[in-house]
């Protein structure tokens, strides 16, 4: 079945260390990928967005992400989080054929600590 | 600038009674989505849309219908509400193909007493 996982339910960085959060998706064919953030008691605000071309991508508040068919993962990354960064972030597909689908993985709790 | 914009933001239901949430895009966006949020589950697809006069379901339709009457509108109906589905639901709208990254609107919370 097609699917988006995110293994790690939490993750804990001081600040400004380096960030890595990971995402990989099954899915048999072209996948529209997504990260969004969520902080407490908002909507999911879109971070950044991968269609078929360039693997990494930039996002906002300086987020990438890097796309690889290989390894079926698309993980994002910051080079110095911010304490502002504390959030929930989820990893997002869209299946391409058929049903235009918008999956969800179950997300992570990003902890920044001072 | 592009919106999703649900309401009510807050409600308070009676057990068996009527719930209509609603949902408003000025996106252009063929496709809308609804989507419940529960803590250990993530974001759960209810119904979608590809377009007025479509709906299809999700991954837990079960005790809702979905209706979209225009491209803008999408409105998701418990038409006899139970305990079980307090929470806090999503819309969303995004491009045809999903070349149009979604956006989400703030969240409806629903409580059913």
């Amino acid at each position: 079945a097609q699917s988006v996982t995110q293994p790690d339910a939490r993750v804990t960085v001081s600040e400004g260390a380096s960030l890595q959060l990971r995402c990989k998706y099954s899915y048999f064919g072209t996948p529209y990928l997504f990260w969004y953030v969520q902080y407490p008691r908002q909507g999911l605000q879109l971070l950044l967005k991968y269609y078929p071309g360039d693997p990494v991508v930039q996002g906002v508040n300086g987020f990438e992400a890097e796309f690889s068919k290989s390894n079926s993962s698309f993980h994002l990354r910051k080079a110095s989080v911010h304490w502002s960064d504390w959030a929930v972030y989820f990893c997002a597909v869209i299946l391409s054929s058929g049903s235009w689908q918008l999956i969800f993985g179950s997300g992570t709790q990003l902890t920044v600590m001072p | 600038e592009a919106a999703v914009t649900q309401s009510p933001r807050n409600k308070v239901a009676v057990t068996g009674g009527k719930v209509t949430l609603s949902c408003n895009q000025t996106n252009n966006h063929n496709n809308m989505y609804w989507y419940r949020q529960d803590t250990g589950h993530g974001l759960r697809l209810i119904h979608y849309s590809y377009g007025a006069g479509s709906t299809e379901k999700g991954d837990i339709p079960d005790g809702y219908k979905a209706s979209r009457p225009s491209q803008e509108n999408f409105s998701l109906i418990l038409e006899l509400a139970t305990p079980s589905q307090t929470s806090v639901y999503f819309c969303a709208s995004g491009g045809r193909d999903g070349n149009q990254a979604p956006l989400f609107g703030e969240g409806t919370r629903l409580s059913v007493l």
